[in-house]
């Protein structure tokens, strides 16, 4: 496979449930990235690791936990979620942490939290 | 502060016109990157273009070209004959040098609709 993969591509789940998020890039780059998007709002930065070390955390709640234990994987696990955290779930990888670089995305996660 | 203005909510034009997707930013730093984006229904945000702040070169991709005036704090996006495929919802966004606490920071975007 090339470039960002992402699985799930939609979850459904309860707002008792656990469940994660997996990324996969395979572009060898050492930066990656989660975001938010949700309906008429822009996009939110969420958590980002840079040579599998985690340096921004956005102010994100704590039912939100991320793991990077490569560079080519991330995980966003989930537990206890409101239905406001409904949203589609990017993950993005980029070369290196730096504005000097565009990242390239995946196809995301349609996440239902009913 | 850094801000990135894409007044244009929805834009919708018959196939074959020409678009253009304007995109305003703000930023006090002299060294900084610009970036399109790309958002069809499916959902992946697909990268178009780089440019940064030193190169003033305006870039052209098939049908798709790009503006950048520094004077004017613009980095506008332009469709030729543009087609059903290109509705999407499109994406400004700036960054700041090379500090490595960067952020992108987004535009709210411009869904391109493009009729038949």
């Amino acid at each position: 496979e090339t470039g960002v993969t992402q699985t799930p591509r939609h979850l459904v789940m309860g707002m008792t449930n656990k469940k994660s998020l997996k990324c996969e890039q395979h572009l060898g780059h050492n930066a990656m990235y989660w975001y938010k998007q949700s309906a008429k709002k822009p996009l939110e930065l969420m958590f980002v690791y840079s040579l599998e070390e985690r340096v921004e955390n956005n102010s994100v709640p704590s039912r939100f936990s991320p793991e990077c234990p490569n560079s080519s994987h991330l995980f966003l696990h989930l537990h206890t979620l409101q239905p406001e955290d409904s949203a589609l779930y990017l993950c993005a990888s980029s070369r290196y942490h730096t504005g000097a670089y565009e990242q390239y995305f995946g196809p995301g996660t349609r996440l239902t939290v009913t | 502060a850094q801000k990135v203005t894409q007044a244009q909510t929805e834009i919708s034009v018959v196939e074959k016109e020409d678009v253009t997707l304007d995109c305003v930013y703000e930023t006090r730093d002299t060294t900084y990157y610009l970036f399109w984006y790309k958002q069809p229904p499916s959902g992946e945000l697909v990268f178009l273009i780089r440019r940064n702040s030193f190169d003033e070169q305006n870039e052209i991709s098939g049908r798709y070209s790009w503006n950048f005036q520094k004077s004017t704090s613009s980095f506008n996006f332009t469709i030729t004959a543009s087609q059903v495929v290109d509705s999407a919802v499109y994406f400004c966004a700036l960054s700041e040098g090379m500090d490595s606490n960067y952020q992108l920071i987004w535009g709210a975007g411009t869904k391109l609709i493009i009729k038949p």
